[in-house]
C-alpha cells in the first residue's frame, strides 16, 4: 500500500537553528500539506501546497515557515530560526484531489527545540 | 471562525461495550467530514468520510457516523468495541467551497478498551 514517509521520526535542535523536515508523499498525489500537534494539543493546519504554490496557510505560517517541493518526490518544510514552541510533532499529508479524497499521512516527526 | 469540537477527551471502555464519540463543529457553509484514527505509534489513518448523500456513513472495522445537518454533528458509533481499537480518534472537517483540502480538527478523543 502506497505511504506518506517522513524522515527524520526525531530530531532535537537548539533554540536558533534552521531545520528542513522531509516527507515523500504519495507518487500520484498533487496535493500536500503540514499539519503541527503540540503535545496533548488538537492537529493543527500549517499550509497546503499545489502546482508548485502555497494554496492556503494558517496563522501559524508566518516568515519563519517555507515549504518546497525541490524535485519530483519530496516536499520540505523549513523553519529558519527555531523557537522552543515549535517543539511538536509535524505531520506531511498528501492528497489525489483537494478535500474530495483522504488525505495520507505520514508517521510524523517529532522536532525538540532546547 | 471555523472549528470542531469532540466532547469526550479520554473513554474508557470494557470490550463489546457500545461506543460514541460526539464531533460538533462551527461552520456556515458546506463542508466534508472524517474520523481519523491514530493507533498507537502509527500514522493517522481514515475510518470513514462523509461528502454527500446517505448522512448514514459507514468505514472500516466496524465503525460508522451520522452526519445531522441541523445539529452540525458527525458522531461516530461502533456497536462492540475491542480491545484493538484502543487509539485516539480524530474528527475533521474540510469547508467546500474554495477548497485547497485544508483539515480542520478536533482535539482528539483517546479511546482505551480493557480486555
Amino acid at each position: 500500500e502506497p505511504e506518506v514517509t517522513q524522515t527524520p521520526s526525531h530530531q532535537v535542535t537548539q533554540m536558533g537553528q534552521e531545520v528542513i523536515l522531509r516527507c515523500v508523499p504519495i507518487s500520484n498525489h498533487l496535493y500536500f500539506y503540514w499539519y503541527r500537534q503540540i503535545l496533548g494539543q488538537k492537529v493543527e493546519f500549517l499550509v497546503s501546497f499545489y502546482n508548485n504554490e502555497i494554496s492556503e496557510k494558517s496563522e501559524i505560517f508566518d516568515d519563519q515557515f517555507s515549504v518546497e517541493r525541490p524535485d519530483g518526490s519530496n516536499f520540505t518544510l523549513k523553519i529558519r530560526s527555531t523557537k522552543l514552541e515549535d517543539s511538536a510533532m509535524y505531520f506531511c499529508a498528501s492528497s489525489e484531489i483537494s478535500g474530495a479524497t483522504e488525505a495520507f499521512f505520514g508517521q510524523g516527526t517529532r522536532l525538540t527545540v532546547v | 471562525a471555523q472549528s470542531v469540537s469532540q466532547h469526550n477527551h479520554h473513554v474508557i471502555l470494557s470490550e463489546a461495550a457500545s461506543l460514541e464519540l460526539g464531533c460538533n463543529y462551527s461552520y456556515g457553509g458546506t463542508v466534508n467530514l472524517f474520523w481519523y484514527v491514530q493507533y498507537p505509534g502509527q500514522h493517522l489513518q481514515l475510518l470513514l468520510k462523509y461528502f454527500s448523500g446517505d448522512p448514514l456513513v459507514k468505514g472500516i472495522k466496524g465503525f460508522e457516523a451520522e452526519f445531522i445537518k441541523s445539529k452540525f454533528s458527525f458522531n461516530l458509533r461502533k456497536p462492540s468495541v475491542q480491545w484493538s481499537d484502543t487509539a485516539e480518534y480524530f474528527c475533521a472537517v474540510t469547508p467546500r467551497p474554495g477548497n485547497t483540502g485544508k483539515l480542520i480538527f478536533g482535539q482528539g478523543t483517546t479511546l482505551q478498551v480493557k480486555p
